[in-house]
C-alpha cells in the first residue's frame, strides 16, 4: 500500500461548491503539506502543518482552509470553489526536526466549472 | 514567490547523452533537493545536498552546489528513455521547514 494516499484522485465540480480533498499517511511523519500545481508554475505551497495543533499558511492560502484531524490525516477544503482553483493538488509528508525529503501522494486533479 | 528557478525550461536529448539542468535561488538555504515528476504523478525525491557540500553523487546523478552563486546543477549521465520526466529543485531556509519548489525542467529523452 502507498505511504501517502489522496482522495479523490479526480473531481469535477461547479463554481460555488464546497470541496474537501483528503490526505492520509502511514509514514508516521509529523509534518504534512498541501501544494497545488499549475502548468508552467511548478508547485506552490498552500498550507502546512507541523503537528495536530500547528497549522501554517503557505504562499497561496487565500480561498483554502485545512484541518489536521490526526497525525496521519490532513484535509484541504475549498469553501466556495472557483474556476481558477482548477489544478493538480498534492499532499506531502516529511519527518520533523531535520533536513529531510518530502514524500508525495499521487495527486488529486480538480476541475472547477 | 518561488525560490528556485530551473533552466532550461525544456530539454530534448537522445538516449545515451548527458542531461544538465540548472537551478538558481534567491536567499540563503539550509539544503537543496532535486525531485522528479513523471507526467501528472507525485514528485519523487532524487537527491539532497546540504549547504556545506559542493558535490554529491547517486548512481547516474551528480549534483553540484555553489552557494556563492546561489545555484545548483543536476547532471544525469547516459540518459535513458525512462528518464523522461520533469525535474524540480527545492530549497528550505531552515531545516525541516516548508520546501519552496522551482518551476521545473521538462526532460525528453528519445530512443
Amino acid at each position: 500500500d502507498a505511504d501517502v494516499t489522496q482522495t479523490p484522485r479526480n473531481r469535477i465540480t461547479k463554481t460555488g461548491k464546497r470541496i474537501m480533498l483528503e490526505c492520509s499517511q502511514t509514514k508516521g511523519h509529523d509534518r504534512m503539506y498541501w501544494y497545488r500545481q499549475d502548468p508552467g508554475l511548478g508547485l506552490r505551497l498552500i498550507y502546512y502543518s507541523f503537528d495536530v495543533k500547528d497549522i501554517n499558511k503557505g504562499e497561496i492560502s487565500d480561498g483554502y482552509s485545512v484541518s489536521r484531524q490526526a497525525q496521519a490525516k490532513f484535509s484541504l477544503s475549498l469553501e466556495s470553489a472557483i474556476p481558477n482553483q482548477t489544478a493538480l493538488y498534492f499532499c506531502a509528508t516529511m519527518a520533523g526536526g531535520k533536513p529531510d525529503t518530502q514524500y508525495f501522494g499521487p495527486g488529486t486533479r480538480l476541475t472547477v466549472l | 514567490s518561488q525560490q528556485g528557478e530551473e533552466d532550461p525550461q525544456a530539454l530534448s536529448i537522445q538516449e545515451g547523452e548527458n542531461a544538465t539542468m540548472n537551478c538558481s535561488y534567491k536567499t540563503s538555504i539550509n539544503n537543496l533537493q532535486w525531485y522528479r515528476q513523471n507526467s501528472g504523478r507525485g514528485l519523487v525525491h532524487l537527491i539532497l545536498i546540504r549547504s556545506n557540500e559542493r558535490e554529491k553523487h547517486s548512481g547516474r546523478l551528480r549534483v553540484t552546489l555553489d552557494t556563492s552563486k546561489k545555484s545548483s546543477s543536476l547532471l544525469i549521465t547516459a540518459s535513458r528513455a525512462a528518464d523522461t520526466a520533469s525535474y524540480f529543485c527545492a530549497t528550505d531556509e531552515r531545516a525541516g521547514t516548508a520546501l519552496i519548489f522551482g518551476k521545473g525542467t521538462t526532460l525528453s529523452v528519445s530512443s
